[in-house]
């Protein structure tokens, strides 16, 4: 089956500093990636879409500016949260997409202190 | 996008059969009815997807009526390790390179 990792499975930051996590799809290629943000206890919200080649689409109200999605390759989009603040403590999930199916990874524990 | 209501939440003993219900009376022709299922601190896991009448694979059967405006999720026999939230999700075909939106989902708790 497909499998989409992530990395690092869990991340702890200063407030201010900036933070990259990756999503891959290890054994397929997918020209489409979702990022999604999870607050405890709470359903998946979209963030953007990522599109390979291209800029990412992103779900409203979620900043364009603070969020940056590149993806610059079929196997990899990166997520990096900017100038991290507290609030931004969530769990950060990607699903690469494949015919029907979306394929989630593991998810990313950001803790920003 | 079709929008999806389920019961918030579920309690099962172990051993018995679950089956958990979706509502989605705005369901467009060419949508198609997916479920997954999400561990604590983990990314969701596919289960099933069906278009209509009864779909079944090694792990849960998804029934779906003829007028396609609820499905229905079935686990056999569930274990404690199914204790899960349970998402019911609906889009086209070409799901995955279109964006989902989840719902909330049902807490699935099995008792021992």
């Amino acid at each position: 089956g497909a499998v989409v990792s992530q990395h690092p499975s869990r991340v702890i930051c200063k407030s201010g500093t900036s933070v990259k996590i990756e999503c891959r799809s290890l054994d397929f290629q997918a020209t489409t990636m979702f990022w999604y943000r999870q607050f405890p206890k709470q359903s998946l919200m979209l963030m953007a879409t990522s599109n390979e080649g291209s800029k990412a689409t992103y779900e409203q109200g979620v900043e364009k500016d603070k969020f940056l999605i590149n993806h610059a390759s079929l196997t990899l989009s990166t997520l990096t949260v900017t100038s991290a603040h507290p609030e931004d403590s969530s769990f950060y999930i990607c699903s690469a997409g494949r015919d029907y199916e979306q394929y989630f990874g593991p998810g990313t524990r950001l803790t920003v202190t | 996008l079709a929008k999806t209501t389920q019961p918030i939440s579920m309690d099962s003993y172990e051993g018995q059969e679950v089956n958990i219900t979706c509502s989605h009376n705005n369901i467009a022709t060419n949508d198609y009815i997916t479920w997954y299922q999400q561990f604590p601190s983990q990314g969701p896991r596919f289960i099933i997807q069906g278009y209509k009448t009864k779909v079944t694979n090694e792990v849960a059967s998804l029934f779906i009526p003829a007028d396609r405006k609820s499905s229905t999720l079935s686990l056999p026999r569930v274990s404690l390790s199914d204790t899960a939230v349970y998402y019911c999700l609906v889009g086209a075909l070409s799901g995955g390179y279109q964006k989902v939106t989840f719902g909330i989902g049902t807490k699935l708790q099995v008792i021992p």
